[in-house]
């Protein structure tokens, strides 16, 4: 059974201090890791899509870099505008129209100003 | 506004009644799952359709149901409410091999009382 865990559950940064979040997964066959942002209340909104080992991608203040094992999202010097859940996702080489992503619990996110 | 329409936004209903959330997906895409997301198991997969046709089945109760019609749009129903059953339900939507994962819609918050 594919499964994702996400740590720390709770991440309290000062505005401009860089940290990483970790995603650890197990799955048959990796066909992609998902990073989504997520803001109370509302539905996750993707961020990046990572599918082999050494990928990374960028978008603004946030780097996901993904391994063999696990991914990080690396926030650098970040805003109260960041403070979110972000959760990771993956989806097995099933293959078809099977489209199946597992989630983990997510990482909340408070970037105080 | 991500494209994926879901209604209604909140529901409260007593223990043992029979609701019904709807979705109708990003135009053009032909999947649709149901997530379930509540405070201690996060978002967990319920069923997927594809085109009509059910797919991929989750940890959904038998007293949930789901299907997807000709137009494309999907409708859970969810029967014999229990106090549990409270929770986020979202709907995602998306072409079969999409790079972004899915497209979440800003979910039915259920309240069962």
């Amino acid at each position: 059974e594919d499964q994702v865990t996400q740590s720390p559950e709770a991440l309290r940064l000062q505005e401009g201090e860089s940290s990483s979040l970790n995603c650890s997964y197990t799955v048959s066959g990796l066909r992609g890791l998902f990073w989504y942002r997520q803001d109370p209340g509302k539905g996750p909104e993707f961020l990046f899509t990572l599918y082999s080992a050494g990928e990374e991608k960028e978008k603004e203040r946030l780097k996901a870099t993904l391994t063999k094992k696990e991914s990080f999202l690396h926030i650098t010097a970040p805003k109260p505008e960041d403070s979110a859940t972000y959760l990771c996702a993956v989806r097995p080489n099933s293959g078809g129209s099977n489209y199946k992503l597992t989630f983990g619990k997510g990482t909340l996110l408070t970037v105080n100003p | 506004d991500s494209g994926v329409t879901q209604t209604p936004k909140h529901l409260i209903t007593a223990t043992g009644q029979r609701v019904t959330l709807r979705c109708s997906p990003r135009s053009g895409d032909l999947s649709v799952y149901w997530y379930q997301q509540s405070l201690d198991q996060g978002l967990q997969f319920l069923i997927q359709y594809y085109n009509g046709e059910e797919r991929a089945k989750g940890n959904i109760l038998e007293r949930f149901s789901a299907q997807q019609f000709p137009d494309l749009h999907s409708e859970l129903n969810l029967s014999s409410l229990e106090l549990g059953d409270s929770a986020l339900y979202f709907c995602a939507s998306s072409v079969v091999a999409a790079n972004y994962g899915y497209t979440f819609g800003s979910g039915t918050r259920l309240t069962v009382v």
